[in-house]
């Protein structure tokens, strides 16, 4: 079984500034993907960014990074000139590359960003 | 936002009551799921389809039942609702890439 832990329960940055949320996971396998959500306030849940794990090469989208440290185990996600529609919660995501496409997920960091 | 929608968004129904929380999309999506999540917690898997007639109990239990008569519709039963019920349902699907399509999400409250 696969697990997922997020460390940072609620975290708060200011307007412009750079945050890195904190992801670790444990499993025995070898092919899978992470990924991390947000969902705002109230909001749909959306796809931040993914990353495969044969992937060496870091993912980025926009202003939205990883850093995927496999032998860690470790998968944090950096913000970087934060908005305030960055304000929601995140979730890191485990999916073992198989039929079934299910995610087990992080308990989430709630995110603050204060102008 | 992605093509998957739910009805009722938001729904109070006393103790002893029947519901169905609706969910479809328009993607054509085979593989679709519901979760469970509690205000600000992590999300718990509580059905899982392949496709049609195809149905799976997730990791969480769950007194609830699904079905799957239509790629497009993953529709949630429950047949006797209690106050332990009240939560939020998250319906998904996932198409060629992997990625999960989420839909707003129905907010139960059972009294």
């Amino acid at each position: 079984a696969q697990t997922v832990t997020q460390s940072q329960p609620e975290m708060s940055v200011q307007e412009a500034e750079t945050v890195t949320l904190s992801c670790t996971y444990d499993t025995s396998e070898n092919n899978y993907y992470l990924f991390w959500y947000k969902q705002p306030p109230s909001r749909q849940m959306i796809l931040v960014i993914r990353q495969e794990a044969y992937k060496q090469q870091n993912a980025t989208e926009n202003r939205f990074s990883v850093n995927f440290q496999k032998a860690a185990k470790s998968f944090s996600l950096k913000i970087s000139d934060s908005q305030l529609g960055d304000t929601a919660m995140y979730f890191c995501a485990f999916m073992v590359n198989n039929a079934g496409n299910m995610l087990t997920f992080g308990g989430g960091t709630r995110l603050m960003v204060k102008p | 936002e992605a093509d998957i929608y739910q009805t009722p968004r938001y729904l109070v129904i006393g103790t002893g009551k029947k519901i169905t929380l609706e969910c479809s999309q328009t993607m054509g999506h085979d593989k679709m799921y519901w979760y469970q999540q509690d205000p600000g917690m992590e999300l718990h898997l509580i059905h899982y389809s392949y496709g049609v007639n195809s149905t799976e109990k997730g990791d969480l239990s769950s007194e609830s039942t699904v079905s799957r008569i239509r790629t497009e519709h993953f529709p949630l039963t429950l047949e006797s609702a209690r106050p332990s019920h009240t939560s939020q349902y998250l319906c998904a699907s996932t198409g060629p890439t992997d990625e999960q399509y989420f839909g707003p999400g129905t907010r139960l409250t059972v009294t």
